[in-house]
């Protein structure tokens, strides 16, 4: 079964950029027809999708951070990562990684990581 | 920007019948998802493609679209299921719902 895992600095200074790796386990990325999601989640507040890559580099973004945000990824390492520029307070929160299946014209988050807590602040 | 709406929270007896609404202008045209929450805990999938129930969900864990409106129907609710929900689709971009309290008491 695939595990996922996220690391990464669990503070972050405003105005600098976050930077988070996510490290598969129990399978090849880059074997089937998945995506890989970044979820990030204020304390206390909903779930909000931040973009996806597919192995081949495609990579699609949540339109109202997609000026900061940066996903890759690291078919060698079984690993893609988040890179979330210009952070504010408000990019406090606990960010998960994830596995997407695509069926039916939409992808969808199947397997979870646990999340990480990054904190932004001075 | 593309929103889901739902209720913020919902309460039900233990072994009565909860139902969790997602409205959402594409829903007609675009499948919803479901996920539950529970505190501390990665959310799970319970519901794909408006209706379909993944391997290890239980049965009483069921979902309706019609028009806007997408239903997350839990039959027999359990104190276990007291979690938060929410459903997942897309327009242009992928969006999370506003997440519902399910509380069983």
């Amino acid at each position: 079964q695939v595990q996922l895992q996220e690391s990464g600095p669990g503070l972050v200074k405003p105005s600098q950029t976050l930077s988070l790796t996510c490290t598969v386990s129990g399978g090849s990325i880059s074997s089937g027809s998945y995506y890989w999601s970044w979820i990030r989640q204020p304390a206390g507040k909903g779930l909000e999708w931040i973009g996806r890559i597919y192995t081949s580099g495609s990579t699609n973004y949540n339109p109202s951070l997609k000026s900061r945000v940066t996903i890759s990824v690291d078919t060698s390492k079984n690993q893609f990562s988040l890179k979330l520029s210009s952070v504010t307070a408000a990019d406090t929160a606990v960010y998960y990684c994830a596995r997407d299946d695509c069926s039916g014209g939409s992808c969808y988050p199947t397997y979870w990581g646990q999340g990480t807590l990054v904190t932004v602040s001075s | 920007s593309y929103e889901l709406t739902q209720p913020p929270s919902v309460s039900v007896s233990p072994g009565q019948t909860a139902r969790i609404t997602c409205s959402g202008d594409a829903l007609p045209k675009k499948y919803a998802y479901w996920y539950q929450q529970k505190s501390g805990q990665a959310p799970v999938l319970v519901i794909y493609e408006d209706s379909k129930r993944p391997s290890g969900i239980p049965e009483r864990f069921s979902g309706s679209s019609s028009g806007t409106m997408a239903t997350l129907t839990i039959s027999g609710a359990q104190v276990e299921d007291e979690a938060d929900y929410y459903c997942y689709s897309t327009d242009s971009s992928y969006v999370f719902g506003t997440g519902t309290k399910v509380t069983v008491l």
